[in-house]
């Protein structure tokens, strides 16, 4: 079973528009960290934002936030006012204590277009 | 602000030769990682790496790869015959300690094109 499932491959959305993109994941481990990466095309990996499994807040980071719904197992992204800057590819990932490695687990990513 | 570095950016080879791809993580950073991106796929893990041993590998991760850390603050990733389908962008990471919520900091990635 796939740990993080990406269900949009492609979303577009208007410049200062707000867009969510959405991630479901699949764990059993009840400790677990969420994360978003952004990867333009340019080819490399961008922190984005975190959310851990205990966290009784929903995380935000300046037009980042993460609605995180613990019960369906979602950590949706959403952009605030969407910038043409913002297209990209979007990755959800996770990671899981109990690897010991402490690995990240990616989904298939989302690729957002910012029309202007 | 620290950051991962790797090289080559690019490496183009020949089928069956070997190639070493080269990171320097963060300096204090105690995990390091493999990723590999094949062309609009997601990111796969390889293999990670703490106090100087592999701590976990993936299926992808097969003979023909190893990892080493020679001298405290390089992490290589060597193929030993490289195939058409080890075609891809491979990313280094690492991260401060074990803790679920690092952040695990990606270098710009080295894209490996085997012709």
């Amino acid at each position: 079973a796939q740990k993080i499932t990406q269900t949009q491959p492609g979303m577009f959305v208007q410049e200062k528009e707000a867009v969510t993109l959405d991630c479901t994941y699949d764990t059993s481990d009840p400790s677990y960290g969420l994360f978003w990466y952004k990867q333009p095309s340019s080819g490399e990996m961008i922190f984005l934002i975190y959310q851990g499994s205990y966290d009784q807040q929903n995380a935000t980071e300046g037009r980042y936030s993460l609605n995180f719904q613990k019960a369906r197992k979602s950590a949706n992204l959403v952009i605030s006012a969407s910038q043409l800057g913002d297209s990209a590819m979007y990755f959800c990932a996770m990671r899981e204590p109990q690897t010991g490695a402490n690995n990240l687990f990616f989904g298939t990513g989302t690729r957002l277009t910012v029309i202007p | 602000e620290p950051e991962v570095t790797q090289t080559p950016s690019h490496q183009v080879t020949q089928m069956g030769q070997e190639v070493i791809l080269r990171c320097v993580p963060i300096s204090n950073h105690l995990y390091f990682y493999w990723y590999r991106q094949i062309l609009g796929q997601k990111v796969e893990f390889l293999v990670s790496f703490y106090n100087n041993e592999i701590s976990e590998k993936s299926e992808i991760f097969d003979d023909q790869f190893s990892v080493e850390r020679p001298d405290g603050s390089n992490f290589t990733l060597k193929i030993r015959s490289t195939k058409l389908e080890d075609s891809a962008m491979y990313f280094c990471a690492s991260i401060s300690g074990a803790g679920v919520g690092n952040e695990q900091f990606f270098g710009p990635g080295t894209r490996l094109t085997v012709l």
